[in-house]
């Protein structure tokens, strides 16, 4: 049974690096059909899509959040990670880890498999 | 972006009625080279992450009882729960995948009336 557990700090400072990590069990994070992507949701309000990353470290990325993200992939490991840099209040949220079916030269498609996520908060 | 948008925004309905939930996007989710429409329902309980019900419209996802169905094409679509049981009080939420960046609907909260 996949599993996959984000961790990092519950806490992070406004202007700072928020960083988090998905550890991925019972499956592979190599396999040549999961994307794996990251996605948030404030405390009480909706889904927003981070980015996701492919076993090759080839990357989508929201535009939107683009200039302040990294997802990297250490398959060593299982594992994956997000940087968000320059953080504000607007970025506290529940940030959840999922795998993201794939067919070759597609955009990857719907998320089938969720972590249960961590809760980051921005100080100020 | 494509936008995503739900109606009705809270819905409450009788246990074994049928409950509703209608999800438009902004611009067409239909591939035509392939005549799939990449839309998808999640299912959110509180203090849960979301669980896939429906992906390509109207597939339901391996688990996921008969009473919940998916259908629509292009723009318009709608989650339908044949039946509704207590356990299905939950939040439901669309999403695109048509194409970056990935874009949900805000949520339908259902509840038991």
């Amino acid at each position: 049974q996949l599993q996959l557990q984000e961790s990092g700090p519950g806490l992070v400072k406004a202007s700072e690096t928020l960083s988090l990590t998905c550890a991925v069990s019972g499956g592979s994070v190599s396999s040549s059909t999961y994307y794996w992507g990251w996605v948030r949701q404030p405390p009480g309000k909706g889904l927003e899509w981070i980015g996701s990353i492919y076993y090759t470290g080839s990357t989508y990325y929201n535009p939107s959040l683009k200039s302040r993200i990294t997802i990297s992939v250490d398959t060593s490991k299982s594992q994956l990670s997000l940087k968000l840099g320059s953080v504000t209040a607007a970025d506290t949220a529940l940030y959840y880890c999922s795998r993201q079916i794939y067919e070759s030269r597609q955009v990857p498609y719907y998320f089938d498999y969720w972590g249960l996520g961590t809760l980051v908060t921005v100080s100020s | 972006d494509i936008v995503m948008s739900q109606s009705p925004d809270s819905l409450a309905v009788s246990l074994g009625e049928r409950a509703t939930i209608n999800c438009k996007s902004s611009q067409s989710v239909l591939y035509s080279s392939n005549n799939k429409n990449y839309l998808t329902w999640y299912q959110q309980k509180p203090g849960q992450p979301p669980k896939l019900l429906i992906y390509w419209a109207s597939t339901r996802e391996s688990g996921v009882p008969d009473r919940f169905s998916g259908s629509g094409s292009g723009t318009d679509f709608t989650l339908t729960i044949s039946s509704l049981q207590a356990e299905d009080v939950a939040v439901y939420y669309c999403q695109q995948y048509y194409t970056t960046p990935y874009t949900f609907g805000q949520g339908t909260k259902l509840e038991i009336k």
